[in-house]
């Protein structure tokens, strides 16, 4: 049974541009949150989808946006990038609202995109 | 949303059981405790999640006390490949979570 699936797994980008990160969800997951985490520090939430809509947002400015699709896979978004946007972006899912028995495992995360800004 | 506060790090040896403590003053009564080990350039992998009392698993015990303000994890003879970073999260389950990690405890296992 596959986990949570992200890529790509390594990315540089140049300051200014825009970057599309992609994660495939755990078979049976339907909510699908992303994480940034820059050296040395925890994991910042970025935002939260379920049926295709934004349920959950962090601290994080309108330049990060995302997607999520019929299949429950999902995409991070990142306009005008900063050198400060430098970080792994982990990609976490979790199951079905209906079966929040199964919840007492936690959310499984993917092993992350790192991201560059040069 | 609850804060959690967590030692920077800790020094074990192999062998040796491991406590790292959680104080989580502000918890909901929804909000279930759940710690997470991350390796470097690796996602948080889950270790164990409870509500009340004290729940173990193949890998940890976790401790919560009547009161719910603090949460111990507990590693039977720790091995250097435990060498981590451990979170304590706390949030709810029976709605949309957007679990907020603290910074961490590093946990550094010699031989």
């Amino acid at each position: 049974d596959a986990g949570v699936t992200q890529s790509p797994t390594h990315l540089i980008k140049t300051r200014g541009q825009q970057v599309t990160l992609r994660c495939s969800p755990k078979s049976g997951h339907d909510t699908v949150s992303w994480y940034q985490q820059a050296l040395g520090q925890g994991p910042q939430f970025i935002f939260q989808y379920y049926e295709e809509e934004e349920r959950q947002r962090g601290n994080f400015p309108d330049r990060f946006s995302g997607h999520q699709f019929p299949n429950y896979s999902s995409e991070l978004n990142v306009n005008a990038l900063l050198l400060g946007d430098s970080a792994l972006y982990l990609c976490a899912s979790s199951p079905a609202l209906g079966d929040r028995a199964s919840f007492n495992y936690g959310y499984t995360f993917g092993s992350g995109t790192r991201l560059t800004v040069v | 949303l609850a804060k959690t506060t967590q030692p920077v790090s800790m020094d074990s040896y192999e062998g040796q059981e491991v406590n790292i403590t959680c104080s989580h003053n502000n918890i909901a009564t929804n909000d279930y405790i759940t710690w997470y080990q991350q390796f470097p350039s690796q996602g948080p992998r889950f270790i164990i999640q409870g509500y009340k009392t004290k729940v173990t698993n193949e890998v940890a015990s976790l401790f919560i006390p009547a009161d719910r303000k603090s949460s111990t994890l507990s590693l039977p003879r720790v091995s250097l490949s435990d060498t981590a970073v451990y979170y304590c999260l706390v949030g709810g389950v029976y709605n949309f979570n957007k679990f907020y990690f603290g910074s961490g405890t590093k946990l550094n296992v010699k031989p």
